[in-house]
């Protein structure tokens, strides 16, 4: 899988809007683009994922670049909840199973909510 | 309901001493897997496994073997525990290479 560079760390402000982003340069034409958010003391959890076109979920937005070569990840108004490590992952999509399934975790980005 | 589930929560244990976590999934995932978080929070794949392939990290001790009785659970057997196994052992299920993985709460094993 692609590498994948994010921020160590970012502050917000509660009900404020968090801007993530990510770049991956090297990001090929099968790679998606994954966000999984680790809370304290919890399990990764999936955030949003697309290709090439933005993405919208109940839980954030998705922007790519029309290169494709970054994408940010957009929480519309941050909550004390939402501080957790966000990592950007590539994927290859790929039916059936395998090491193509696997997730490679980098450093990710601290999110610090701030009442 | 919880979707992926693992046990125990706490492990604490002996040097040399052999181990088990079990892992249960119900969303009908076909690809189980398994991750270590060390102490630095770096999360690294060690395995994925459905009904017909295993594969291994590389860097993973061979004192760790994966053992699935039936598609829903994948469990790790630890062989003679070392110190450096100490860590958060994550277990997730998916549709192989689609889309999302859901991850269990983590089971912190610590070795002493």
């Amino acid at each position: 899988d692609a590498k994948t560079t994010q921020p160590n760390s970012m502050e917000s402000n509660e009900e404020e809007p968090v801007h993530l982003p990510c770049n991956h340069s090297t990001i090929s034409g099968t790679d998606y683009i994954h966000w999984y958010r680790q809370l304290p003391s919890q399990g990764p959890e999936y955030v949003i994922h697309g290709l090439t076109s933005n993405v919208n979920n109940r839980m954030a937005s998705l922007a790519i670049a029309e290169d494709r070569k970054s994408s940010t990840l957009i929480l519309h108004r941050a909550t004390l909840r939402d501080a957790a490590v966000y990592y950007c992952i590539l994927k290859i999509y790929a039916v059936g199973g395998g090491s193509q399934g696997n997730l490679i975790f980098g450093k990710g980005t601290k999110l610090s909510v701030k009442p | 309901d919880t979707a992926v589930s693992q046990t125990p929560k706490y492990l604490v244990t002996q040097m040399g001493n052999d181990k088990s976590i079990k892992c249960e999934q119900n969303l009908g995932h076909d690809t189980m897997y398994w991750y270590k978080q060390d102490s630095k929070k770096f999360l690294k794949i060690m395995f994925s496994y459905n009904n017909k392939e295993l594969i291994i990290n590389e860097t993973v001790p061979n004192r760790f073997s994966p053992k699935s009785p039936d598609k829903a659970h994948l469990n790790l057997h630890i062989n003679s525990l070392e110190l450096g196994d100490s860590a958060v052992y994550f277990c997730a299920s998916g549709r192989g290479g689609r889309e999302t993985q859901y991850f269990g709460p983590g089971t912190r094993l610590l070795v002493l």
